[in-house]
This record gives structure tokens, C-alpha cells and sequence, in this order.
């Protein structure tokens, strides 16, 4: 499986901030995702991150409140912009299709766990 | 929306009894994966089982799938306090995973 790593693991943050988390795999992966879980919820996925354009929104969020960056095959980033309490979540980025990987088998990231004040 | 549905949403066991774990689903699939995830960390990948796959074995879990009654199982045998964690099942459809709400497993020493 690929290892997943994520920058910072928490956060706390003043609300009407923003905070940049970073995602970072070991290994080439064909497709990398952004998911978002609230308190006690399960997972929803915000976009998928595509490499050199724009990524793929799901309903309900937008780029302006969750920009997110995929320069090359191995690294991602998710901006959670101008905060609110409603933002803290814990966020989680995930991959698919890799080296040595069924492509169908898709992995998560330890995850960053925000708290929005 | 959410895809799956597990059932129940919580379960409590003795260690070493086994666990059983439902996921109800609502539209075609190509696949289903079932994860676990510690106190609100990632999660973990326990198992992958594709739509032509009726059952598949890892370690002390067992995962079957029935398309026709769009439902899945997770068993855990021999259960250890360990194995306390939530549990998900995610469909995988149009390259995408949906997540159900998931099972709070709690085994108790």
C-alpha cells in the first residue's frame, strides 16, 4: 500500500484564517482526493485533486473556500479559506492507483484534525 | 449522499467472540472496501471486494458481497480488544467512494 502523510496532523486556528494542509505519498498515484469528516459524521469527499488543472469539486463545495494545488504525481494541497466553526472537521487525503497497487484500492492519510475557534 | 448503510451502528462484544458487520447499498457497484478508523484517525484499508466476488478471506476477517440483495458483511473472528474502532464500508462506483455512516465496534476484555 502507499504510505500517506499529512501536514499538520492538528491545528487550531482563529476563525476568518486560513490553513493550508499537505499531502504527500511515497510513491506515484494515479488519482489523489480530499475528503472531509465532520464531528462524529462520516466521510465526504470534496474533490479530487487532478494533476496540472483544476480540481473536480463535489457538490457543495467550491473552489474559493477549498483551493487546492497538485503539481506533480506524489503531492497535493487543500486551503480550507477565510474559517468558521463549521470548518472543524478532521481532513483526510486518500490515493488510488499506484505501483504495486490494485488500482481500485484506495488508501487514506492519518488525516489533520482542525479546531476553528 | 450516502452510498452505504451498516447495521448495526453499534456492537458490543466480548474478546473473542466474533463480530458481524452489515452494509446495505442502493445502486450498482464495481466494488466495495471496507475500512477502519481509531478514535478519529485515518483510516485503515482492511479489504477490497469486487462486484464479481462473492466472498474474500484476510487474517481473521471475512467479507462477502451479495449484488443481488446490494448488501455486504464484515466478520471478524476471534475479536480482540484491539479490533475497538469504527468501521466503514465504501462503495466504489464511477471512480468514486461513498462512505456509509459507519459501526462503532467496542470488545470488551
Amino acid at each position: 500500500s502507499a504510505v500517506i502523510s499529512q501536514k499538520p496532523s492538528r491545528d487550531i486556528c482563529q476563525r476568518g484564517t486560513s490553513l493550508t494542509i499537505q499531502c504527500q505519498v511515497d510513491s506515484q498515484v494515479t488519482m489523489m482526493f480530499w475528503y472531509r469528516q465532520q464531528p462524529g459524521q462520516s466521510l465526504t469527499l470534496i474533490a479530487t485533486a487532478n494533476q496540472g488543472s483544476e480540481a473536480t469539486y463535489e457538490s457543495g463545495f467550491v473552489i474559493d473556500k477549498f483551493p487546492i494545488s497538485r503539481p506533480n504525481l506524489t503531492f497535493s494541497t487543500l486551503t480550507v479559506s477565510n474559517m468558521s466553526p463549521e470548518d472543524s472537521s478532521i481532513y483526510l487525503c486518500s490515493v488510488r492507483g499506484g505501483s504495486g497497487i490494485f488500482y481500485n484500492e484506495q488508501f487514506f492519510g492519518p488525516g489533520t484534525r482542525l479546531t476553528v475557534l | 449522499s450516502q452510498q452505504g448503510e451498516e447495521d448495526p451502528q453499534a456492537l458490543s462484544i466480548q474478546e473473542g467472540e466474533n463480530a458481524t458487520m452489515n452494509c446495505s447499498y442502493k445502486t450498482s457497484i464495481n466494488n466495495l472496501q471496507w475500512y477502519r478508523q481509531n478514535s478519529g484517525r485515518g483510516l485503515v484499508h482492511l479489504i477490497l471486494i469486487r462486484s464479481n466476488e462473492r466472498e474474500k478471506h484476510s487474517g481473521r476477517l471475512r467479507v462477502t458481497l451479495d449484488t443481488s440483495k446490494k448488501s455486504s458483511s464484515l466478520l471478524i473472528t476471534a475479536s480482540r480488544a484491539a479490533d475497538t474502532a469504527s468501521y466503514f464500508c465504501a462503495t466504489g462506483a464511477n471512480s468514486k467512494l461513498t462512505f456509509g455512516k459507519g459501526i462503532t465496534l467496542s470488545v470488551r476484555p
